[in-house]
């Protein structure tokens, strides 16, 4: 049984850039859900993913997208890219009453 | 919104000593509280968790107790020791992973040897 990993683990890119970070799932898991943590702060959620469809939203701004696949394993889009984007990203999946089980993140870096 | 709020922000205790880190949530119909563990530079790691059916659940030197008029869940653990150390985080939830889930900001445990 493998984990959620996720990818790449680091990258760097610069202001109104783009940004796509993958997950793939724990096997058997069909919720995906993204959080952004940034330095000393605890997970923020972003949004969640349930059978390809977005199941539930926190307060980021529409340049934050998404996607799950029909495997579940999932993207995380940034648009337009502000250095307070700036942060690790989590990405979890879990089963609709189970825990959440986090990958290893992506750090982003907005200069 | 639904919000968690978490303190102490950072706890330092004496090896052997207990540890208190105490939450208050916001939505009435969350129903499911795990805390989890962050090493620094690792990924948040479930320790245990708690359904509202039950007001307190203990494994081995770790507990949590709910109360659930108040809004209140809190996370024990006795006999520090060093590998302890790390950020606690408190989260709150309607169902499990399925569902959002809100964290706290956090404390960070510095258990001294």
């Amino acid at each position: 049984e493998t984990g959620v990993t996720q990818s790449p683990t680091h990258l760097i890119k610069t202001r109104g850039q783009q940004v796509t970070l993958r997950c793939s799932s724990q096997s058997g898991h069909n919720t995906v859900s993204w959080y952004q943590q940034a330095l000393g702060q605890g997970p923020q959620f972003i949004f969640q993913y349930y059978r390809e469809e977005e199941n539930g939203r926190g307060n980021f701004p529409p340049r934050f997208s998404g996607l799950q696949f029909p495997n579940y394993s999932s993207e995380l889009n940034v648009n337009a890219l502000e250095l307070d984007d700036s942060a690790l990203y989590l990405c979890a999946s879990s089963l609709e009453y189970g825990e959440l089980f986090f990958g290893e993140g992506s750090r982003l870096t907005v200069l | 919104g639904e919000n968690v709020e978490q303190h102490p922000s950072t706890l330092s205790v004496q090896e052997g000593d207990s540890a208190v880190i105490k939450c208050t949530y916001s939505d009435s119909a969350s129903n499911y509280f795990p805390w989890y563990k962050q090493e620094l530079g690792k990924r948040p790691q479930l320790i245990i968790d708690i359904r509202s059916n039950v007001g307190e659940k203990k494994d081995q030197r770790i507990a949590v107790t709910l109360n659930k008029t108040a809004k209140h869940f809190s996370l024990h653990i006795t006999e520090t020791q060093p590998e302890d150390s790390a950020v606690y985080f408190c989260a709150a939830s309607r169902g499990g992973g399925g569902f959002k889930t809100i964290f706290g900001a956090g404390t960070r445990l510095f258990v001294k040897a």
